[in-house]
Order: C-alpha cells, then structure tokens, then sequence
C-alpha cells in the first residue's frame, strides 16, 4: 500500500529553526510537494522537490532523498504566522497525489 | 472570479437529502479533484477529472458523483447523504510551473 508518515504535533519557539520530517512509501515517484495550511483555511503551496537535494525559498527549504524515502520541510526564524499545519505530498506514478495526515507546529513566543 | 470558489461555505444536511457541492474555477486548468479532509486523516481524493468531459474515480468515491460539462466546473453531488459523509470537503486545480494543485476554500458540510 501506499503510505505517508508526518509526526502528529511539534512545538517550537519563536525565532527557533524547526524541521518537519516526512517518509514516504508509495507506486512510483513523481515529486514531493509541501503544503502550508492555517485552521480553518484551504491549503497553500510551499515547495516541490523531484531530484535529491534542497530547494531553498525564502525562510523555508524543503530536502529530498528519493533513495530513502525521505523529505524535510526546514522553517528558519519562525514567526507567530507559522502556526499552521503542514501538509507533505506524493505524486505517485498515476500522477496522483498522496496525501500525508499533516504536521501541526505551535509556535510559542 | 480569482482562482476557484466553492458553495456553499459550510451545509447542514439531513441524512437521506440530495446534495450538490458546487466548484469553479478561472485559471483554464484542466485537472480538476475533490477532496474530503478528516481529522487525523489526511486529504483524500474522491473523483477527479484530467479534462472536460471525463472523470475518474479516487480513493473513497462511494457515495458520491462528479460531472465535469466544462473546464470550469466540477460540481460534486451526493446521491443520498449519509453521517459519515460529515466532513470538509475541498476542490483543486492543478497547473503552474509544477503542476502544483490549487485549493478551493472549501465547504464544511455535516449530515445529521
């Protein structure tokens, strides 16, 4: 089956550096998309990553491991607007996206 | 219209009741989803549509249809609503550099 594992909760501090992990097991590989999404609201696009490596915009980098399956969305100089649930993405080999839970971050001053 | 709106806002349904979750969309884009989001669960496709004219089934279609007439409408209808049809439901688009999809505001809809 296919399967996309986010940690449930994280917390950080104002200021701080936090990183969201992402693995991922899914029928072929057609790009990891991150995704920001506020309570309440629709979710927006962050980043995307195809090849092996990191993505840098702005306060926020995204990194790929096609090889193990794994991501991180990296958010430096976090700001109280940060306070969202995000959001990782396959695109699998139907060019579908499948979906992780999400990852609630809490930002505290 | 700037990118995809979605009505209504948010429905209270009794069970048994027909229902038609209305989406548009201004961007030209071909493909278009409907997702429903539960918490804890992660957003989980119900039909899509590659183009105008043809839809196709997702992870959890039961209980629910789609009919794409044009390239800016995705209406998602529920035959006979049920409880646990309760939930958030989404619409998107994809298209831009990466073919990175685009979210309605979505429609909170609860079956009683």
């Amino acid at each position: 089956g296919q399967n996309i594992d986010q940690p449930t909760e994280m917390t950080a501090t104002e200021g701080a550096i936090v990183q969201i992990n992402c693995t991922y097991q899914t029928s072929g590989f057609n790009g990891l998309f991150w995704y920001q999404q506020h309570a309440g609201e629709a979710p927006t696009f962050l980043s995307y990553n195809v090849l092996d490596g990191l993505e840098e915009k702005g306060r926020f980098s995204s990194f790929l491991s096609r090889s193990k399956g794994y991501s991180y969305l990296l958010l430096k100089e976090l700001q109280m607007k940060d306070s969202a649930s995000y959001l990782c993405a396959v695109r699998d080999s139907n060019y579908q996206l499948i979906w992780g839970a999400g990852t609630k971050l809490i930002i505290k001053p | 219209i700037a990118g995809i709106t979605q009505a209504p806002t948010s429905q209270i349904l009794a069970a048994g009741r027909r229902m038609t979750l209305r989406c548009t969309q201004d961007m030209r884009h071909n493909a278009m989803y409907w997702y429903r989001q539960d918490l804890g669960l992660g957003l989980r496709l119900i039909h899509y549509s590659n183009t105008a004219g043809t839809t196709g089934k997702g992870e959890v279609p039961d209980g629910y249809s789609v009919s794409r007439a044009n390239t800016d409408d995705f209406p998602l209808t529920l035959a006979s609503a049920v409880p646990s049809q309760t939930s958030v439901y989404f619409c998107a688009s994809s298209g831009g550099e990466y073919n990175e999809q685009f979210f309605g505001p979505g429609t909170r809809l609860t079956v009683l």
